[in-house]
């Protein structure tokens, strides 16, 4: 069964980075992509960006741009997401979930397996 | 780009129909058939509950369902049950720099 299981829960200072991982298993890694989605507390969902695992092509939400970085390690399967200068605002729940994303580079613009979060918290 | 409009809250009582409304523009609802709905019940990951406009994944119960008509996409939820009270979030991709946009959220109540 499909599965992506992330990292444990973070404290971090601000100015500080953070780094999640998300390990993917029950399926192709490279046939699909993995985004990121972050929820802060009480707040709706928010897209970060995402990453093709086929190619390593990402984009990322504008706002976020400069401050994030989205990588994958195909021999383990994982996606890695890193945000850098930490504030208080960054404070949130981020999810990593699977899209689709073939060799063609056609995309399925939508999430249908997602991690159990992973709480990242920014504070002095 | 900023998030899709929905209602707050929408409340229903067991069995009872509620809709689910999702405003966008001609640049993300309007312009595309890639909406999607996730309902998220407290301290859980969101479950995908419509793709596409209207499609189900395998699993969900058919008393789901969803339609779009111009910039305004709808999640009908039918015969409700108490296991519906959970937010639902609808989501597009856009044509703007950030390319996938979520939307504000809806609180759904069964009473």
């Amino acid at each position: 069964q499909v599965q992506l299981v992330q990292s444990g829960a973070e404290v971090k200072k601000p100015g500080a980075s953070v780094k999640v991982s998300c390990k993917a298993s029950g399926y192709t890694f490279t046939s699909y992509g993995i985004s990121w989605v972050r929820q802060a507390p009480g707040q709706g969902l928010e897209w970060m960006g995402w990453i093709s695992a086929y190619n390593g092509n990402t984009n990322y939400a504008q706002k976020l741009q400069g401050r994030v970085t989205m990588t994958t390690d195909t021999s383990t399967s994982t996606a890695y997401m890193e945000l850098r200068s930490l504030r208080s605002d960054d404070t949130a729940v981020y999810y990593c979930a699977r899209y689709y994303y073939d060799s063609s580079g056609f995309i399925e613009y939508y999430f249908d397996y997602w991690g159990q979060g992973t709480l990242v918290t920014v504070s002095s | 780009q900023s998030a899709l409009t929905q209602p707050a809250s929408v409340s229903g009582s067991p069995g009872q129909s509620i809709t689910i409304s999702c405003t966008g523009t001609s640049s993300d609802v309007g312009g595309y058939n890639y909406v999607s709905w996730y309902q998220q019940h407290p301290g859980k990951a969101p479950k995908l509950m419509i793709y596409d406009v209207s499609n189900r994944p395998s699993g969900v119960s058919n008393r789901f369902s969803g339609s779009k008509s111009g910039n305004t996409a709808s999640l009908t939820i039918s015969g409700l049950q108490a296991e519906d009270e959970a937010d639902y979030y609808c989501s597009s991709y856009t044509s703007s720099s950030t390319p996938y946009v979520f939307g504000t959220g809806t609180k759904v109540t069964v009473l």
